[in-house]
């Protein structure tokens, strides 16, 4: 079974602080794919990135990070810097291999940016 | 990245009536869309899987004699919720999967109110 735990529901931080979502998933597949979301207020998921089991590599895009360490089953998302339109809900989700089927997602941590 | 839209993106009914929505891929083809549903303050569960030509695959407690899924064509699938209820009001968001990246995409979401 799939499983995706973001054990925090809701994280507050005033603006140009930095912030990590911590994210943990069970899966009993070896090759898999993670992903990270933004659901601002509108419901509309944006996607922010995707990693496959096979790299490990932290990536970094602008003020976004991600850490991934299969060692503790951990899929982090940093942002450095803060900013109020950061503001929204963050989704970690993870599929099987192939063609992303049967995506779960975490129940989500909700982000408030305060200037 | 490739496009999924739905319509409508809000919807009111009354209790009782049916609804439809439709999830359709505008620039690519998919065989497979996928439905999730949201309620307030939660994470997206999937509902079904839904597959051209062939019937849809209905998660665990999913009533599949309540949400119709037709996926007549490689570019709409639509779900009915039939005869609803105030206990359907939700976010319903559709993801098509697009197998040449192997990659889903999401539609914006339907927000159904059921009064």
């Amino acid at each position: 079974a799939q499983k995706v735990t973001q054990a925090q529901t809701e994280i507050s931080v005033v603006e140009k602080e930095d912030v990590t979502l911590d994210c943990v998933y069970e899966t009993r597949d070896t090759t898999y794919y993670l992903f990270w979301y933004k659901q601002p207020p509108s419901g509309e998921l944006v996607f922010l990135i995707r990693r496959n089991s096979f790299d490990e590599q932290n990536e970094i895009s602008g003020r976004y990070s991600w850490n991934f360490q299969k060692s503790t089953s951990s899929f982090n998302f940093t942002i450095t810097a803060s900013q109020v339109v950061d503001s929204a809900v963050y989704f970690c989700a993870l599929s099987r291999f192939y063609n992303n089927n049967d995506m779960r997602f975490g129940a989500g941590t909700r982000l408030t940016v305060k200037p | 990245g490739a496009v999924v839209s739905q319509h409508p993106s809000r919807v009111i009914c009354k209790s009782g009536t049916s609804v439809k929505i439709e999830c359709r891929s505008l620039d690519f083809q998919a065989t497979t869309m996928f439905w999730y549903r949201q309620f307030p303050k939660q994470s997206l569960m999937l509902m079904a899987t839904s597959n051209e030509g062939s019937k849809a695959t209905y998660e665990q407690g999913v009533e599949k004699d309540k949400f119709l899924i037709n996926h007549a064509s490689l570019t709409l699938s639509t779900l009915t919720v039939t005869s609803a209820h105030p206990e359907d009001s939700s976010f319903y968001i559709c993801s098509a999967l697009d197998r040449g990246p192997g990659e889903q995409f999401f539609g914006p979401g339907t927000r159904l109110t059921v009064l």
